[in-house]
């Protein structure tokens, strides 16, 4: 499965949009782009995966590029409780996840 | 969305004894459950993983005679760590695949073990 780099930090401010970024330049045509969130201490939260297409649901957007050599997860309105550490990973169904170092996010009040 | 449960949420144990974990898929049934282990400050790292009604498969450099897994029904894996050691002290985490998901179905993950060995 493709490697994928992350920033190791990120803030934003409450409210505001958070745009966290992924690089999987590596990645194969029949890999999914997944987005976890670790919050201290608790064990990882589906946000949302895609194929090729942008996709949104009530948690966030994933934004792919066309030649899927990148992504960005967007949290529109960011809040204190989405500061946590969140980690990209691509996949092919092989179902092993390879979790890189991810991006810690803070969310500033 | 799918739940997945792990008991006990915190153990502390003394050198040399073992400790079980159970992981259970509490709404859907997983052929496929994975354990992973994650030191402070780190990422995941993947164990190993379990198959229901085989053996299962590990990781490099991960010791299965250490780390005992079984997998003997659809909804529960359990990692015990046999003779732990201080070492052995992490956040044990396991995740499962719904069985009746496609292939890009999402692995629901586990509130994790805090495990500490004196």
């Amino acid at each position: 499965d493709a490697k994928t780099t992350q920033p190791p930090s990120m803030d934003c401010a409450e409210g505001r949009a958070a745009n966290l970024p992924c690089n999987h330049s590596t990645i194969s045509g029949n890999e999914y782009v997944y987005w976890y969130r670790q919050i201290h201490s608790q064990g990882p939260q589906y946000i949302i995966h895609g194929l090729k297409n942008n996709e949104t649901n009530e948690m966030a957007s994933l934004i792919i590029t066309e030649d899927r050599k990148s992504s960005t997860l967007i949290l529109p309105h960011a809040t204190l409780r989405d500061t946590a550490v969140y980690y990209c990973i691509a996949n092919s169904g092989t179902y092993k996840y390879i979790f890189g170092t991810g991006t810690r996010l803070k969310v500033l009040a | 969305g799918a739940v997945v449960s792990q008991h006990p949420s915190r153990v502390i144990c003394k050198s040399g004894t073992s400790v079980k974990i159970e992981c259970r898929s509490l709404d859907f049934q997983a052929t496929t459950m994975f354990w992973y282990r994650q030191f402070p400050k780190k990422s995941l790292m993947l164990m190993a993983t379990s198959n229901e009604g085989s053996k299962a498969t590990y990781e490099q450099g991960v010791e299965k005679d250490k780390f005992l897994i079984n997998h003997a029904s659809l909804t529960l894996s359990t990692l015990t760590v046999t003779s732990a050691h201080p070492e052995d002290s992490s956040f044990y985490i396991c995740s499962a695949r719904d069985l009746h998901g496609g292939p890009q179905e999402t692995q629901y993950f586990g509130p994790g073990t805090r495990l500490l060995v004196l």
